[in-house]
């Protein structure tokens, strides 16, 4: 079956570093499924942060990157200068595509940002 | 725009009881899911709502895990009868469609059962 399969946590880097969470998947039922990544900081709910619906593009929301490479199926996060706001779970998704209902999240990344 | 609300936000149960938990999706929205969080886990998909019609009913949660949506506006979550290994934050999410559309999430329920 699909899963995805992310960079074990917990995570801490110092503020203005660079961060790299990595992200895999396996799509057994659809060739280019469409990969997210969602966010849950302290006391919120969880939330999209970005999303790439075609293999080769790249994603980008608040400083953060993720570029959809199908020849190694990979999905990783990447920040170049990460801020004490980033502290956050932040978790990658593969949904299967219009007509199909299934939506794989991997177990989530706890990252923590020192000031 | 209201987001997706879910109640309680903490319960507490006895091993052995039945217990209901709710959600309002986004106003309009087409799909509503029921996930499970665990730490082990992660998110577990428990039910799959499309245009009210029960798409995807857990398969190994199907026996004391019981999803419904009365109308367009409101589903509940039944646990029957409940057990420990049940504690864990349930989310309820909602989307405008499947796969390529993104879930708004609720902020979840947390369920400890003794």
């Amino acid at each position: 079956g699909d899963s995805v399969t992310q960079t074990e946590g917990p995570v801490t880097v110092s503020e203005s570093e660079s961060l790299i969470i990595n992200c895999t998947y396996s799509a057994t039922s659809i060739a280019y499924p469409n990969l997210f990544w969602y966010v849950r900081y302290p006391g919120e709910g969880l939330q999209l942060l970005l999303k790439v619906i075609t293999a080769g593009q790249k994603g980008s929301s608040r400083g953060f990157e993720a570029t959809y490479n199908k020849e190694t199926t990979s999905f990783h996060l990447q920040k170049a200068s990460v801020q004490e706001s980033d502290s956050a779970v932040y978790y990658c998704a593969l949904g299967e595509g219009p007509g199909y209902q299934n939506f794989y999240f991997g177990k989530g990344t706890s990252l923590t940002v020192i000031p | 725009d209201a987001g997706v609300t879910q109640t309680p936000r903490h319960e507490v149960a006895e091993k052995g009881q039945t217990i209901i938990l709710k959600c309002e999706p986004v106003s309009g929205h087409n799909d509503l899911f029921w996930y499970r969080q665990t730490k082990i886990q992660g998110l577990e998909l428990l039910s799959y709502f499309r245009s009210k019609s029960l798409m995807e009913d857990g398969g190994a949660f199907k026996d004391r895990f019981k999803a419904e949506m009365l109308n367009s506006s409101f589903s509940t979550l039944k646990i029957q009868p409940t057990e420990p290994k049940d504690s864990a934050v349930y989310l309820c999410a909602s989307s405008w469609g499947t796969g390529t559309y993104e879930q708004y999430f609720g902020p979840g329920t947390r369920l400890t059962v003794l």
